[in-house]
């Protein structure tokens, strides 16, 4: 039972093109989303969040998209970069139970590849 | 400031031992994490610790438990290992406030388990 869904495995973009990537999700308690970058051998990092009473959030390059009806996100990087390349991540966590908030459920992720 | 580290980074065990993982938190940060992450899998959350005490915990075995000291670093052991458990083992710290915010979880850069 996979409550969020990256349904793309891979991606290849050309520099300087958008790249945008996908993540559904099932459950509709989930109202914080966050995208994370993956290198090989190092830890997921933080990118950016989306509170459920938003449904855009920019940040430099980066911009997240959320529709809620549809239980759809989306990561916009624009202009992408080489340095791009690495496996995103989207993540959920629901409500707030005395600290269970901070539980992210996440996709399987979808690895970027930006062609200089 | 440090950000968040695991030790070791690698370890190779065999079946039935035990083992354990540690994470230094980053700096300011009183909640600690564990996700496993398997081969082409999203980090899976494993359980939540709060000032020293389990505060959530995902569909792991009890053979999976954890520690956390007053200076908010963390362990976390495994009993009894099996070959399912090879994966990459990450520790998330973030601060926790008295409030209803979303803090974010930032990550280390994992301690990747052989079990053979």
């Amino acid at each position: 039972d996979q409550q969020v869904k990256q349904n793309s495995p891979s991606l290849s973009v050309q520099e300087g093109r958008i790249s945008i990537l996908n993540c559904d999700y099932t459950n509709s308690m989930f109202d914080y989303f966050l995208w994370y970058k993956k290198y090989p051998a190092e830890g997921p990092t933080f990118l950016i969040s989306i509170s459920s009473i938003k449904d855009k959030n920019e940040d430099g390059r980066f911009t997240v998209f959320l529709n809620k009806s549809a239980k759809h996100l989306s990561l916009h990087i624009v202009p992408s970069q080489p340095g791009d390349s690495a496996v995103y991540f989207c993540a959920a966590s629901a409500g707030w139970s005395g600290g269970s908030n901070y539980k992210l459920t996440f996709g399987k992720g979808t690895l970027l590849t930006v062609n200089p | 400031e440090t950000g968040v580290t695991q030790s070791p980074t690698h370890l190779i065990k065999t079946r039935g031992q035990q083992v354990t993982l540690r994470c230094s938190s980053q700096s300011g940060h009183n909640t600690v994490s564990w996700y496993q992450q398997a081969l082409g899998q999203g980090p899976q959350f494993i359980f939540q610790y709060y000032r020293e005490e389990e505060n959530g915990r995902g569909n792991f075995p009890p053979r999976f438990s954890g520690l956390q000291f007053p200076n908010y670093s963390s362990e976390l052991n495994v009993n009894a290992l099996e070959l399912d458990d090879s994966a990459l083992y990450l520790c998330a710290s973030s601060p926790r406030t008295s409030g209803f915010s979303k803090e974010t979880q930032y990550f280390g850069p994992g301690t990747r388990l052989l079990v053979l």
